[in-house]
């Protein structure tokens, strides 16, 4: 079946560091692929997302190009701030009439001033 | 309305118990999910409806789960003699048709089971 595989946290950075939280999936058919963030004490809401191979998604300094060859879907971002500090979901769906998402575990990122 | 909702934001009960789960989708989106999330873990996807077609339960763990849909509108997830493995924060997301739209997911409903 499809699965989602990221990194485990918590992670932990100093603020102006440089971020990567790893995603690789596996997937029937071709699949869109998305970041999902919930920060504390607030609603799941999308960060950005891809839908076909070598698309970039970007949204408020992240970063995330749908790599087909290698699978793979991994957050980046240049320079990170305390107000980062969230739990972050990586996701698929294949469409085909399951819909659905299929997330992984998440990734706890803390970012310390 | 401005996003999802759903009610009520926090639900305790008793072992044993039936449970009723409410979620108002965006207007005018066609699609909407269920996912479970439990303490510690990732989102898991419960079931899906899409307009009129027969909704996509692949996900329910148990036969005590069930969800309905009025429409294109309200939904409830229904779980019956619930049992402790059943807390957990429940989430609704509706989308635009085609599982390539972002689903816009509501706060969820915290369910504890005791």
């Amino acid at each position: 079946g499809d699965s989602v595989t990221q990194m485990e946290g918590p992670v932990t950075l100093s603020e102006e560091a440089f971020l990567t939280i790893n995603c690789t999936y596996t997937a029937t058919g071709y699949p869109s692929l998305f970041w999902y963030v919930q920060y504390p004490g607030e609603g799941l809401q999308l960060l950005l997302k891809a839908t076909k191979a070598d698309d970039k998604g970007s949204n408020k300094g992240f970063e995330a190009t749908y790599r087909k060859e290698t699978t793979s879907f991994h957050l980046e971002k240049g320079s990170v701030q305390v107000s980062d500090s969230a739990v972050y979901f990586c996701a698929l769906s294949v469409g085909g009439g399951a819909d659905g998402l299929t997330f992984g575990k998440g990734t706890h990122l803390i970012i310390q001033p | 309305g401005a996003g999802v909702s759903q009610s009520p934001s926090n639900k305790v009960t008793e072992k044993g118990k039936d449970v009723e789960l409410r979620c108002d989708p965006i207007s005018g989106h066609t699609a909407l999910y269920w996912y479970r999330q439990r303490l510690g873990q990732g989102l898991e996807f419960l079931i899906y409806f899409q307009g009129n077609s027969a909704p996509d339960k692949s996900g329910l763990p148990s036969d005590r789960f069930s969800a309905e849909r009025t429409g294109e509108s309200v939904s409830t997830l229904t779980i019956q003699r619930t049992q402790q493995e059943d807390s957990a924060v429940y989430l609704c997301a509706s989308s635009s048709t085609g599982f390539r739209n972002t689903q816009y997911f509501g706060p969820g409903t915290r369910l504890t089971v005791l």
